[in-house]
């Protein structure tokens, strides 16, 4: 398996633009989950889904912030308008279970908004 | 709210010293605990990951001990290398009644690097 894929790796944009982040999980984890690193928060889990079926959006920030997971082999995250605060390293991950088993990390979309 | 912390911030060890990270956390309540390795520019990579009924898992030179009631676990990795460079991440996963909710919260990391 290729593992979790995340396009675009990097993409930079200006402030107020759309960005679109996509992820394609392993086949057959039934979970997915969007991450998002900054050197000042951390890691923080945004959302994640089960069968296609967000369960808790409860860490996403503002209205700004949608995803979607409209079948099992694709998710996005999309933010508009974008800030310059917005700027991280977004990660998607995914897993077959939920606490028995780990979570399988994407390589992450590093965003930079101007 | 669960925090979660992680001493030392980073670490430099010459080559082949047996090593402690430490990792706490103010909730005792969790389902379980996972320790992840990140290089630079990539993903997590799951090192251990350690049920909240388990003490320790032990993969390798590396050894994950989990003290629930007090809100700890350490990483000891053994006999470190040059590749063992990283940050190392932990993270507790929240859950009650036998049932895990799918969170993880994450410390901020130890940043490791062994040199020659």
């Amino acid at each position: 398996d290729a593992g979790v894929i995340q396009s675009p790796r990097h993409e930079v944009t200006e402030m107020g633009q759309e960005v679109t982040l996509r992820c394609k999980p392993i086949s057959g984890h039934d979970y997915l989950f969007w991450y998002r690193q900054t050197m000042m928060r951390g890691l923080e889990l945004l959302i994640y889904f089960n069968n296609n079926v967000p369960i808790d959006d409860s860490g996403m920030p503002e209205d700004r912030f949608s995803a979607k997971m409209p079948n099992a082999s694709f998710s996005t995250l999309k933010i508009q308008p974008s800030e310059p605060r917005d700027s991280a390293v977004y990660f998607c991950a995914s897993s077959p279970t939920v606490g028995a088993d780990t979570q399988y990390f994407g390589p992450g979309t590093r965003l930079t908004v101007l | 709210k669960q925090e979660v912390t992680q001493i030392p911030a980073a670490l430099s060890v010459p080559e082949g010293e047996n090593l402690v990270l430490n990792c706490s956390f103010t909730d005792s309540a969790i389902y379980n605990l996972q320790w992840f390795r990140q290089d630079p520019g990539k993903g997590l990579t799951s090192l251990l990951l350690i049920q909240s009924s388990q003490r320790e898992q032990t993969s390798g030179r590396l050894n994950a001990s989990l003290d629930k009631s007090s809100g700890r676990s350490t990483l000891y990795i053994a006999a470190s290398q040059p590749g063992d460079s990283a940050t190392y991440l932990c993270a507790v996963g929240v859950g009650a009644g036998g049932t895990s909710y799918g969170k993880l919260t994450f410390g901020q990391g130890t940043i490791l690097t062994v040199h020659p």
